[in-house]
């Protein structure tokens, strides 16, 4: 079945340094992909997403790229804030008449002043 | 107010009470769903919702059940609780059939502990 894999955290980076969170993906169909944000005490909110191959999804100075070749969507910042301190998932969903979502396990990053 | 609104935001409980977590929402989607997060797992589907009368169970089902009040309205509960169900628990809803790049919006989470 359709499954997502993304880097274990946590993740730990000084202020103002470059994030790369990996998450590769299986589907037997076309999925479109997404990155959902938890910040502590909080549900997920939708970051960005992308829905067929080469799309790039961008929000908050974060940024992903559809790879059909390379099942990727990984998840990029150029200079990361205290802010972003948060866990982040990567999903799939299959595109199908139920729109189910399927997740990674999730990635936490801390970042430090 | 939020649009997907969970009630209780924390509960503790004994093992074999019977608990029912409730969703409402605001945003006049048809499909909701029920999801728990347990750490290194990610989230997993417990069940959904189409409309008020089309219910399916999730990939986790078992020792849950659900009842679809209304098209804003869907709850969870557990009829006997047991300690693995400690978890996180959230709602979520979706709109547009046949629409894979819907994003689901959530709710805030109940944090269920069993004792």
């Amino acid at each position: 079945g359709d499954s997502v894999t993304q880097m274990e955290g946590p993740v730990t980076l000084s202020e103002e340094a470059f994030l790369t969170i990996n998450c590769t993906y299986t589907a037997t169909g076309y999925p479109s992909l997404f990155w959902y944000v938890q910040y502590p005490g909080e549900g997920l909110q939708l970051l960005l997403k992308a829905t067929k191959a080469d799309d790039k999804g961008s929000n908050k100075g974060f940024e992903a790229t559809y790879r059909k070749e390379t099942t990727s969507f990984h998840l990029e910042k150029g200079s990361v804030q205290v802010s972003d301190s948060a866990v982040y998932f990567c999903a799939l969903s299959d595109g199908g008449a139920t729109n189910k979502l399927i997740f990674g396990t999730g990635t936490l990053l801390a970042v430090q002043p | 107010d939020a649009d997907v609104t969970q009630t209780p935001r924390n509960r503790i409980t004994k093992t074999g009470k019977r608990i029912m977590l409730e969703c409402s929402q605001t945003k006049g989607h048809d499909r909701m769903y029920w999801y728990r997060q347990d750490p290194g797992l990610g989230l997993r589907l417990i069940y959904y919702s189409f409309d008020v009368k089309d219910i399916n169970k999730g990939e986790i089902s078992d020792g849950y059940s659900v009842s679809r009040q209304a098209q804003a309205k869907f709850s969870l509960s557990l009829e006997s609780a047991i300690p693995n169900q400690t978890a996180l628990y959230f709602c979520a809803t979706s709109g547009g059939p046949g629409q894979g790049d819907q994003p689901q919006h959530f709710g805030d989470g109940t944090r269920l502990s069993i004792l």
